[in-house]
């Protein structure tokens, strides 16, 4: 069964920063199948990315997806206030599975 | 517009049976299949199970190997509402339930949930 590992745990940045959020997969995974959510307190997950690098409709170009095989990476050019929320991989295979989060919180 | 609209918060007691639904509206029903993802309090996403609407039969789903008996995904498709159901409550299942609605186009590699409902929140307590 494959693992999906997001690292780090927590980010603490400040607004304008640049920063690079990790998913590590035990096993290699298709490009096709991997796709990045955000989600703020209190609301529902929202699609950023899909096959790995593909922004989905009304996602600001500040967020980007690259990677393949076991390493995904997300991307935040510059941090707005609206960024800081829990970042989630999420992978599609015989089964579907999230990687457990990270963090982005307000330094 | 495409909604998933789901049911209200429950408060129930362990060993108690429970049916949360997610309803969808403007799109056509059928032709997404519908999961469940669970997040316990302060902890991350959990797929939980998934169903094809478009089967009559309704043989058509997968669930989470850890979950796999203790809750069934439903569809009416008369009403293009999904459910999820526990015959037995336990207080693990405390949690947050959102219904998303899977899309998967081959021809375009587009595999994501791409709508969400707006959760439902299942307190399970003695």
């Amino acid at each position: 069964e494959i693992v999906l590992t997001q690292s780090p745990g927590t980010l603490s940045l400040s607004p304008g920063e640049r920063t690079t959020l990790s998913c590590r997969a035990s096993q290699s995974v298709s490009s096709s199948y991997l796709a990045w959510y955000q989600q703020k307190p209190g609301q529902a997950p929202r699609l950023l990315i899909y096959g790995a690098s593909s922004r989905a409709t009304g996602i600001p170009d500040r967020f980007s997806g690259s990677g393949s095989g076991t390493d995904f990476t997300l991307t935040i050019s510059r941090l707005e206030p609206e960024d800081f929320a829990v970042y989630y991989c999420q992978q599609y295979g015989s089964s579907l599975l999230f990687g457990g989060g990270t963090r982005v919180e307000i330094k | 517009e495409v909604q998933l609209v789901q049911s209200g918060a429950e408060v129930k007691k362990p060993g108690e049976s429970l049916r949360i639904s997610c309803k969808g509206s403007g799109y056509r029903f059928t032709n997404y299949w519908i999961s469940w993802v669970r997040q316990m309090p302060g902890k991350g996403l959990e797929w939980m199970a998934t169903i094809d609407p478009s089967d009559p039969n309704d043989s058509h789903t997968k669930y989470s190997p850890s979950l796999q008996g203790h809750v069934t995904i439903s569809v009416d498709r008369s009403i293009s509402t999904a459910y999820l159901h526990w015959s037995s409550l336990k207080a693990s299942d405390t949690a947050m339930y959102y219904c998303a609605r899977w899309r998967e186009w081959t021809h375009t590699n587009e595999y994501y949930f791409d709508y969400w409902g707006q959760g439902t929140l299942v307190t399970v307590s003695s």
